[in-house]
């Protein structure tokens, strides 16, 4: 069946600094895939989506591609905020499900 | 546009007690989706309704939980008999059309059963 791995957390870094959360999946067919991000006594909410290979995903300086060939789909951005202080989580839909697989969710702290 | 709208934001109760939980999802989307996140366990499907009728309920822990959409703008979900082991957030989700889309999630229901 569908599946979602993503790298445990929690993700530790400074202020400015890369970030890179690791996601892969496993799925039959061409799934949609989504970030979703969890601040703090909140809900999910959708930070960026890819619906087909090759695709780019980007929102608030976030970016993902959907990487068909290594079934990846990685979030990365070039200098994080004390205010992207979250729980990631990767998730998938199938092309015939209606529901969406999340992954288990990455924490990330940033220090000012 | 007011989005997922849940009550009650938090829940305190004793065990063996009745718990209702109730969620509006965004006007004119047809599927709806309850979840359940602990730090244990994540973030876990309970139940999904797609045009008010129940699709898939095999995330339902147990007999005690139960889970109603009686029309498009209102479910609710039900422990009965309440448990420790029950104490969560219960996130309600809806969407429009089914796979592939977004799902826009409500605030949450804290649940702490004693």
């Amino acid at each position: 069946g569908n599946s979602v791995t993503q790298m445990e957390g929690p993700v530790t870094l400074s202020e400015e600094a890369f970030l890179t959360i690791n996601c892969t999946y496993t799925a039959t067919g061409y799934p949609s895939l989504f970030w979703y991000v969890q601040y703090p006594g909140e809900g999910l909410q959708l930070l960026l989506k890819a619906t087909k290979a090759d695709d780019k995903g980007s929102n608030k300086g976030f970016e993902a591609t959907y990487r068909k060939e290594t079934t990846s789909f990685h979030l990365e951005k070039g200098s994080v905020q004390v205010s992207d202080s979250a729980v990631y989580f990767c998730a998938l839909s199938g092309n015939r499900d209606d529901k969406i697989i999340f992954g288990k969710g990455t924490r990330l702290h940033i220090l000012p | 546009d007011a989005g997922v709208i849940q009550s009650p934001r938090h829940e305190v109760t004793e065990m063996g007690q009745e718990v209702t939980l109730r969620c509006k999802p965004i006007s004119g989307h047809n599927s709806l989706f309850w979840y359940r996140q602990t730090m244990m366990r994540g973030l876990e499907l309970l139940i999904y309704f797609n045009n008010n009728v129940p699709i898939d309920d095999s995330g339902m822990p147990e007999d005690r939980f139960s889970a109603k959409m009686p029309n498009a703008s209102f479910s609710t979900l039900k422990i009965q008999p309440s448990e420790p082991r029950d104490s969560a957030v219960y996130f309600c989700a809806s969407t429009l059309r089914r796979s592939q889309e977004t799902q826009y999630f409500g605030p949450g229901t804290r649940l702490l059963v004693l």
